[in-house]
């Protein structure tokens, strides 16, 4: 059984359009993440959810709004997508992100990525 | 603010060799540092986690050390296997705060059978 699944693995839109990506994750855990992976192999945290609650908001365009129906969920959605909104976008989760707590509290899981392309 | 850089940005070793990876960090104040290995289409895989309080953590054929005052860790990978080629990443997760990582932007490793 997958851990953390992203879907879909690969998506390529046009300018303009909206979008969605989806995480689940089967570990029972409190957290999860979203991270952008640009060109250069950089990842970058955009939002943490804890318990359903936002408790990370990097400097990300409004356009991108997490959403989070239960703890095992989260969604991203993405509204009028730009050329340079074009990265891997990996999610994630742990077992707490919100304390500072025992070692294996901090060890997050990482889905396979979701590509997207926007030409 | 942290950065996390990576020295080298590829390697190519020989089958059966041993090899460093080297990450640095600006800021000391981490709470720990953890190292991933990066594979196409799988994600990001959790190799090992070193708490700020602990020098080094083994695991396997790879070993980890963290010398939190210099702000600079290493991964050692002995007897190198071309199923260890991979981008290998290392983050950091600062004191206090909600769990956020601060990723390097890794190095690549190849090793020719």
């Amino acid at each position: 059984d997958t851990a953390v699944s992203q879907t879909p693995k690969y998506l390529v839109t046009q300018m303009g359009n909206d979008k969605s990506i989806k995480c689940e994750q089967n570990l029972g855990h409190d957290t999860m993440y979203w991270y952008k992976q640009d060109s250069k192999k950089f990842l970058k945290i955009m939002f943490s959810y804890n318990n359903k609650e936002l408790i990370i908001n990097e400097t990300v365009p409004n356009r991108f709004s997490p959403k989070s129906p239960d703890k095992a969920h989260l969604n991203l959605h993405i509204n009028s997508l730009e050329l340079g909104d074009s990265a891997v976008y990996f999610c994630a989760s742990s077992p707490n992100g919100g304390a500072i707590l025992g070692s294996g509290a901090n060890v997050l899981t990482f889905g396979a990525g979701s590509r997207l392309t926007v030409l | 603010k942290q950065e996390v850089t990576q020295i080298p940005a590829a390697l190519s070793v020989p089958e059966g060799e041993n090899l460093v990876l080297n990450c640095s960090f600006t800021d000391s104040a981490i709470y720990n540092l953890q190292w991933f290995r990066q594979d196409p289409g799988k994600g990001l895989t959790s190799l090992l986690l070193i708490q700020s309080s602990q020098r080094e953590q083994t695991s396997g054929r790879l070993n980890a050390s963290l010398d939190k005052s210099s702000g600079r860790s290493t991964l050692y990978i002995a007897a190198s296997q071309p199923g260890d080629s991979a981008t290998y990443l290392c983050a950091v997760r600062r004191m206090g705060g909600a769990n956020n990582l601060f990723f390097g932007t890794g190095t690549r490793l190849t090793v020719i059978p």
